[in-house]
């Protein structure tokens, strides 16, 4: 079973304008992961955030974390198209364990 | 840093063949990790390697699948018997092992059509 839950599976925006995608998880963590997918290629790593930050940065990327709700979000700002892909959050499952499990993932079109 | 390497990029194969897949990780990376992709979804964890050893393997691995990682540094995937059920993209991914805050780095994947 997935670990993480995305909201929305897609999202549709105009370039320039922000798009939030949300993550929920099951158990406790102590860090949470966001992936982006290109169509056809591999995950690629965009950032993590411990269970003892609530909000972290990077670039055009915020991320926040509510481990009293077990949440999280995904703010892209100013979106580009290039910014189109899949998003994942990801956790472990358990502490002390290598294994990583991935959400089903939300779906961001922008248009130019 | 080359990459996490994945072959081949693509297999076609009838049903009830067996294929095998192999993935290179980034050479100081001592964890090695196997998911399966269908479309529309999530990577799903399929088992890790710490080193040559296998740590964990998902209950939704049959039988038919078994991966193995030698001497500790590529690992090779294998599907007996295949069936269409198994047609997915197959990702590998690498990580520093110990830390559970290491990224993981994945490959381009292997997508398996099964006929």
């Amino acid at each position: 079973s997935q670990q993480g839950e995305e909201d929305p599976q897609a999202l549709s925006i105009q370039e320039g304008e922000n798009a939030t995608m949300n993550c929920s998880y099951k158990t406790s963590i102590n860090n949470l992961q966001w992936y982006r997918q290109n169509s056809g290629r591999g995950l690629v790593h965009l950032i993590l955030i411990r269970s003892n930050e609530r909000e972290k940065h990077s670039g055009r990327l915020r991320v926040t974390l509510d481990t009293s709700k077990k949440s999280s979000s995904l703010l892209i700002t100013a979106s580009r198209a290039a910014d189109t892909a899949s998003y994942f959050c990801a956790t472990h499952g358990s502490s002390n364990t290598g294994k990583l499990i991935f959400g089903q993932g939300t779906t961001l079109q922008v248009k130019p | 840093d080359t990459g996490v390497s994945q072959n081949p990029r693509h297999k076609i194969t009838k049903r009830g063949q067996n294929v095998t897949f192999r993935c290179d990780p980034i050479s100081e990376h001592n964890r090695l990790y196997w998911y399966r992709q269908t479309l529309g979804q999530g990577p799903e964890f399929l088992t890790y390697f710490q080193n040559e050893a296998q740590l964990e393997k998902s209950r939704l691995l049959s039988d038919r699948f078994s991966a193995e990682r030698p001497k500790g540094s590529f690992s090779t995937l294998e599907i007996q018997r295949t069936e269409q059920g198994d047609s997915a993209m197959y990702l590998c991914a690498s990580s520093r092992g110990g830390r559970e805050s290491s990224p993981l780095h994945f490959g381009n994947g292997t997508r398996l059509t099964v006929t």
